[in-house]
């Protein structure tokens, strides 16, 4: 069935340092990807998406490319800040599913 | 508009007993998805609703239930308890149409922490 794996985390940079978060998948078709960003005590937010092969979500800063013959969608940022302090999930939505289909998410950590 | 909220946001349960959790989705959206998210299975798709009908459904045991009402608003309910039910449950809702990619973009509630004690 499909899947998601993405980086173990936590990760923990520095204040202005650069960011990436890997992502693979695996799926039958042509899935959806996303991002989503779930800061403490909260629901989890769409960071940014991309429905097509080569197509580049981005967002505050965030961006992450839907490479097909990688199967993967690594989620960069040029500067992280404090405020990036939060787990990312990587996931997808099958071709013909209208569930999503989670990685098991990446604590990141932003020091000062 | 207003977004996807999720009461009570907060219940303490005993092994055994039964809880119901509620859900309002985002004006318009007639699809509703639930997850749960716990430390050590992450993110669990539980089923979807989508018009009042049960439209797919996640990996988990008879005891894991829901609805979904005229105005779109959905419950899920978990009977007899046991301490491995304790988790952050997320309802998410879409306009859940066939067709456009777009129409299946989720937006996530707050979600309700269950305790089962």
């Amino acid at each position: 069935g499909d899947s998601v794996t993405q980086m173990e985390g936590p990760v923990t940079l520095s204040e202005e340092a650069f960011l990436t978060i890997n992502c693979t998948y695996t799926a039958t078709g042509y899935p959806s990807l996303f991002w989503y960003v779930q800061y403490p005590g909260e629901g989890l937010q769409l960071l940014l998406k991309a429905t097509k092969a080569d197509d580049k979500g981005s967002n505050k800063g965030f961006e992450a490319t839907y490479r097909k013959e990688t199967t993967s969608f690594h989620l960069e940022k040029g500067s992280v800040q404090v405020s990036d302090s939060a787990v990312y999930f990587c996931a997808l939505r099958g071709s013909s599913a209208s569930k999503i289909i989670f990685g098991s998410g990446t604590r990141l950590s932003i020091r000062p | 508009k207003a977004g996807v909220t999720q009461t009570p946001r907060y219940l303490i349960k005993t092994r055994g007993q039964q809880v119901t959790l509620s859900c309002s989705p985002i004006s318009g959206h007639r699809s509703v998805s639930w997850y749960q998210q716990t430390p050590g299975q992450g993110l669990q798709f539980l089923f979807e609703y989508f018009s009042e009908t049960q439209r797919n459904k996640g990996n988990f045991p008879g005891r894991f239930s829901g609805r979904q009402f005229s105005n779109s608003r959905s419950e899920m309910n978990v009977s007899t308890l046991e301490l491995g039910d304790s988790a952050l449950y997320l309802c998410a809702s879409s306009l859940g149409s066939v067709g456009a990619a777009s129409s299946y973009e989720q937006y996530f509630g707050p979600g309700t922490r269950l305790t089962v004690t």
